[in-house]
C-alpha cells in the first residue's frame, strides 16, 4: 500500500495568515492526490483533487501544489471557519490511503 | 441532490457481525460507484471497500475475508457486513461516492454520508 506521511500533526495560526500542510507519498502517485476538510462530528468535505483542482464551491483561498512526491495544501487569508482537521488522500492506486491528518486551530 | 445516509447499530458485541445500510438518493447505483470508509474516534480515515456500478466489489486486504459489500439497486441501498468484530473496529463508518460515474474508478470522494458510529463492546 502507498503510505502518506502528513505534516504537521497540528498547527495554530491567526486570522488572515497563510498556512501550508504537506503530504509525502511513499512512491510516485502522479498528481493523484485529494485534500479533505473535516470539522468535529462531520463527514470529510472534498477541497481539492488531482493535486490542484479545486472542487466546486470551495473558496479560492484553498490551493494545492506538488513537487515530486511532496504535495501541499495552502490556505490563504485564514478565516474562522477554516478551523478543522485536514486529510490528504492518494487516489492513484488501490487501496486509496489517507494521511494521518493535520488539526488547524485558529488563535 | 446527491445524498447518502448510513444506518446501523450503535453497539455490536465482540466477535459478532456488523451490518450497515447506505441509502442513496439523487443518483443511480448503476451509474456511480459507492465506497465505504471508516474512522476510529479521534483517528484517521481508512478505505474499506467499494461497490462498483456494474455490480462487482473490491476490498481492502486489511479486512481479509471478514468484509462483504452488496447492494439492492431497486432500493438504492448498499450494504456493508463485517464479521468477527473486535474492539478496534469501533469507528464511524461512512459511505461515499466518487464524483464521476460511468467507467471511472478514481477513488476521490465528492459526496459523503453523515456516518454512523459503531461501538464494539465486550
Amino acid at each position: 500500500d502507498i503510505q502518506m506521511t502528513q505534516s504537521p500533526a497540528s498547527l495554530s495560526a491567526s486570522l488572515g495568515e497563510t498556512v501550508t500542510i504537506e503530504c509525502l507519498a511513499s512512491e510516485d502517485i502522479y498528481s493523484n492526490l485529494a485534500w479533505y476538510q473535516q470539522k468535529p462530528g462531520k463527514s470529510p468535505q472534498l477541497l481539492i483533487y488531482d493535486a490542484s483542482s479545486l472542487q466546486d464551491g470551495v473558496p479560492s483561498r484553498f490551493s494545492g501544489s506538488e513537487s515530486g512526491t511532496q504535495y501541499s495544501l495552502e490556505i490563504n487569508s485564514l478565516q474562522s471557519e477554516d478551523a478543522a482537521t485536514y486529510f490528504c488522500q492518494q487516489h492513484h492506486d488501490y487501496p486509496p490511503t489517507f494521511g494521518a491528518g493535520t488539526k488547524l486551530e485558529l488563535k | 441532490q446527491v445524498q447518502l445516509k448510513e444506518t446501523g447499530p450503535d453497539l455490536v458485541q465482540l466477535t459478532q457481525t456488523l451490518s450497515i445500510t447506505c441509502t442513496v438518493s439523487g443518483f443511480s447505483l448503476t451509474t456511480y460507484n459507492v465506497h465505504w470508509v471508516r474512522q476510529p474516534p479521534g483517528k484517521g480515515l481508512e478505505w474499506m471497500g467499494a461497490m462498483w456500478n456494474g455490480g462487482g466489489t473490491d476490498y481492502n486486504s486489511a479486512f481479509k475475508s471478514r468484509l462483504s459489500i452488496s447492494r439492492d439497486t431497486s432500493k438504492s441501498q448498499v450494504f456493508l457486513k463485517m464479521n468477527s468484530l473486535q474492539t478496534d473496529d469501533t469507528a464511524k463508518y461512512f459511505c461515499a461516492r466518487q464524483k464521476d460515474g460511468g467507467y471511472s474508478r478514481d477513488p476521490w470522494f465528492a459526496y459523503w454520508g453523515q456516518g454512523t458510529l459503531v461501538t464494539v463492546s465486550s
